[in-house]
């Protein structure tokens, strides 16, 4: 069975104090992994696609990369509107979506 | 705009009467999907379609029914309705099928919250 597990659960982070969200998993025949946004309340904002190991994708302040067993998304120098939860999903063979619990991240000014 | 949109946004209703979810979506995208998000329990696919008159069960599709008759549209049925069913339910669309392909982009709904009495 796909698993996708996301650590730590609940991240606080000081405004300008970067941190590293892992999103690890044992998927049969990974088509891609993605990373998502969501705010209380919202649907998940589509962040990044990572679909071969080595690749890495940024956008303003995060980072994402992949290996064969793990993704990371780094966040540099956060500020408070980075403050959400933050969530990664695999894509396996099947075309079924496996998503992790998340990481609750606060970013405190 | 981009959008996937969903109606209704709040629902409440009572056990064994029948409703429908609708999501539309204006990307001409092949991949939809609906999802429930619960507390603990994170997001769980309930069913997915990789094209018109193409779908597929996910990790949780007992009490559920899907149709995908066109693209842009991918309603989410509810025959008989039961508590266990209250839930938020997503809906989202991607721009491929099958092979993730470079820049491929996922967009969600924003969400229908039911409440089942």
């Amino acid at each position: 069975e796909d698993q996708v597990t996301q650590s730590p659960e609940a991240l606080r982070l000081q405004e300008g104090e970067s941190s590293s969200l892992n999103c690890s998993y044992t998927v049969s025949g990974l088509r891609g992994l993605f990373w998502y946004r969501q705010d209380p309340g919202k649907g998940p904002e589509f962040l990044f696609t990572l679909y071969s190991a080595g690749e890495e994708k940024e956008k303003e302040r995060l980072k994402a990369t992949l290996t064969k067993k793990e993704s990371f998304l780094h966040i540099t120098a956060p500020k408070p509107e980075d403050s959400a939860t933050y969530l990664c999903a695999t894509k396996a063979a099947g075309n079924k979506l496996t998503f992790g619990g998340g990481t609750r991240v606060l970013v405190k000014p | 705009e981009a959008q996937v949109t969903q109606n209704p946004r709040y629902l409440i209703t009572v056990t064994g009467k029948k409703l429908t979810v609708t999501c539309s979506q204006n990307m001409n995208h092949e991949y939809m999907s609906w999802y429930r998000q619960d507390p603990g329990l994170g997001l769980r696919q309930i069913y997915y379609s990789m094209n018109v008159e193409v779908t597929d069960k996910g990790d949780v599709p007992e009490g559920y029914k899907v149709s995908r008759k066109e693209k842009r549209n991918f309603p989410l049925i509810l025959e008989s309705p039961s508590p266990n069913q209250t839930s938020l339910y997503f809906c989202a669309s991607s721009s491929s099928a099958g092979e993730v392909a470079p820049g491929e982009t996922q967009y969600f709904g924003p969400g229908t919250r039911l409440l089942v009495l």
